[in-house]
């Protein structure tokens, strides 16, 4: 099956800094999604994005599928963007069964 | 929001007991997906249904089953619980537009 690596593992950032994770996949994908998982463990859908640049609000994120990677960026970091962010992808023709990578732990320091 | 719900939210059972997880949307998905959370290994699917009746498993399969019998129910069946059952178990819908998946807010099982 597809596999999905998502680098660094954890960070550690002050209020205001930027961050960019990656994803990288090993297969051709018609979903691409990231998620926020909050403190209290609900997941957050930030962006559904096989290929293209996005963004929204402090967030942005864009997917090379040709080479298959995707980068979520987060600029001026808030204590609130705290909590695990995961990539997951889908290959075409499965049904859109999402393999999840193990996901980026942030956290953000005052 | 997407219109999921599970229930129960937290469970505690004891080995060898049968439990039954129920993930309910409002909007008339078709298609609908169980994952477990465990720590490490992020979500994996157990099994999915693309519509009423139709099913099939995902990569964790093993010891689990599940019944559609309306769209809008999603039944996940531990037969006889073991303690490596033991996760965070989350419903999700893929939108009627797209392939985007959204999430229920999860049920956390423990089994002792």
């Amino acid at each position: 099956g597809i596999q999905v690596e998502q680098s660094p593992p954890d960070l550690i950032l002050q209020e205001g800094a930027n961050s960019t994770l990656r994803c990288n996949f090993s297969d051709s994908v018609n979903n691409l999604q990231w998620f926020h998982q909050n403190p209290w463990g609900q997941l957050i859908n930030l962006f559904y994005i096989p290929s293209g640049t996005k963004q929204n609000g402090r967030l942005s994120a864009t997917t090379v599928a040709t080479e298959r990677y995707s980068l979520l960026y987060i600029s001026s970091s808030q204590t609130t963007d705290s909590g695990v962010y995961f990539c997951a992808v889908a290959n075409p023709g499965t049904a859109s069964k999402l393999t999840f990578g193990t996901g980026t732990r942030l956290q953000v320091t005052l | 929001d997407a219109g999921i719900t599970q229930s129960p939210r937290h469970k505690v059972t004891e080995t060898g007991t049968p439990v039954t997880l129920r993930c309910h949307q409002t909007e008339n998905h078709r298609y609908m997906y169980w994952y477990r959370q465990d720590p490490g290994h992020g979500l994996r699917l157990i099994h999915y249904s693309y519509g009423v009746k139709d099913t099939d498993k995902g990569e964790v399969s093993d010891g689990y089953s599940v019944s559609r019998s309306k769209t809008e129910d999603f039944l996940l069946t531990l037969e006889s619980a073991t303690s490596s059952q033991t996760s965070v178990y989350f419903c999700a819908i893929r939108s009627g537009g797209g392939y985007e998946q959204y999430f229920g807010p999860g049920t956390r099982l423990t089994v002792t």
